[in-house]
Order: structure tokens, then sequence, then C-alpha cells
């Protein structure tokens, strides 16, 4: 059973731009949620999807927006990159919401210069 | 709200020895926690789990954890550690309630001397 698959590892971008990250959930998975990892905050959560509808949304600023498909891959996108936002990103899978029985990918390292 | 508390950023132990990492928490109803395990440069691994069954939960690679209520706490604890454990570790608490979503602790990161 394939695991969760985030694409790409590893990406540079200038301040400015704008990035699109991808996660692939596990086969049958409908929810997933992303987690942005940094040394000085920790693991924040960003938002959540299931069923293509965005059900809980953590503490970030409008720049950091996120979409599921019909097929429960999701995306996320953060425009006009900030220095700040250098991180790992991190997607995790679920079956549904409870709050259990989540199974992280190997996240996308984004570092903004 | 929720919180997690994990004492100490690092904790440091030598091969054989007791592994305990502390986690207190924070719910204002009956929580989920969980232990995840980062190695450097993957994602997080889940090592165990309470959703209010057990309260002794034993988890992979010889890890176990138990739920006090009366002390807030789900420490994680190895009877004796392996070079393999040197990674970092995650306290996560989540309501049993709603959409509920992770509350991660800072971590802990475990170092093994030979």
């Amino acid at each position: 059973k394939a695991g969760v698959t985030q694409t790409p590892r590893y990406l540079i971008k200038t301040r400015g731009q704008q990035v699109t990250l991808s996660c692939s959930p596990i086969s049958g998975h409908r929810s997933v949620s992303w987690y942005q990892q940094t040394p000085g905050q920790g693991l924040q959560f960003l938002f959540e999807y299931f069923s293509e509808t965005q059900r809980n949304k953590g503490n970030f600023p409008g720049r950091f927006s996120g979409r599921q498909f019909s097929n429960s891959r999701s995306e996320m996108n953060v425009s006009t990159l900030e220095l700040g936002d250098s991180a790992l990103y991190l997607c995790a899978s679920s079956l549904a919401s409870e709050g259990y029985g989540y199974t992280f990918g190997s996240g996308t390292r984004l570092t903004v210069v | 709200a929720q919180s997690v508390t994990q004492l100490g950023s690092h904790v440091s132990v030598s091969e054989g020895a007791l592994v305990l990492l502390r986690c207190n928490y924070s719910s204002s109803v009956p929580p989920y926690l969980f232990w995840y395990v980062q190695y450097p440069n993957q994602g997080l691994q889940l090592l165990l789990k309470y959703t209010s069954a057990a309260t002794l939960v034993k988890g992979i690679n010889g890890f176990e954890a138990e739920f006090k209520k009366s002390e807030t706490s789900f420490h994680l604890t190895k009877p004796s550690a392996h070079m393999s454990d040197a990674a970092e570790y995650f306290c996560a608490v989540s309501s049993p309630t709603g959409y509920s979503t992770l509350t991660f602790g800072k971590g802990t990161m475990l170092l093994v001397s030979p």
C-alpha cells in the first residue's frame, strides 16, 4: 500500500514568487491536512480538507491557500513568498478526521531566498 | 483550546539505558494523545496513540506510554535504548469531538551514545 506522496521534495524560490506543493494521500483516505514545520515555531496546522471541502484552517495569512480534488489529492499554494515561509511542509492523510490515524508524507522542504 | 508541553528539548541516554520522554497536555475534553518520531529529512511516523481505551499503550519499536488523567501526562518510555532510536519525538493532542486537528509539542531530540 503506497504511503502519502509529496512532491517536490525540495524547492528553492525567490521572495515574491508563488509556489504550489502537491500531496497524494493513501488510497481511500479522504482527509488531507497540511502542517508547516520550522525550527522556531515547530509544527503548526495550516488547513484540513475532506471531500474537497476545507473543514479547518489554522492561523496563517491569506497568502496560504489550498484545495482538494475529487480524487482526494491536495495542493497548497503560497503566494508572495517571504523569507519566513522557508520551512518543511508536511501533508497527512486519514480515512476521516476523528483526530487519529494520520499518516504523514516525507514533506517538501521549501527554501525562500 | 488544547496544548502540549514536552519537558526537555534534548534528552541524552546511553545505549541500553531507559528512555523517558515527558509530555503534559491541556485539554478541555478527554483527549486523544499521540507520539510521533521524526528522523532527519523525513516526515512523522506514528509510534503509538491513546484513544480512550487502555491507559497503557504499546507502540512500535518497543515504546510504550501511559495516560495519567490526574497528572495530565502521557510520558513515552522504552526499557532499553538502541542507537537507532536517536531522532526527534513529538507528542500531540487532538479532541475526539468535532473535526479536530493535531496540536504538537515542541519536540524532544533523543541522543543515544554508545
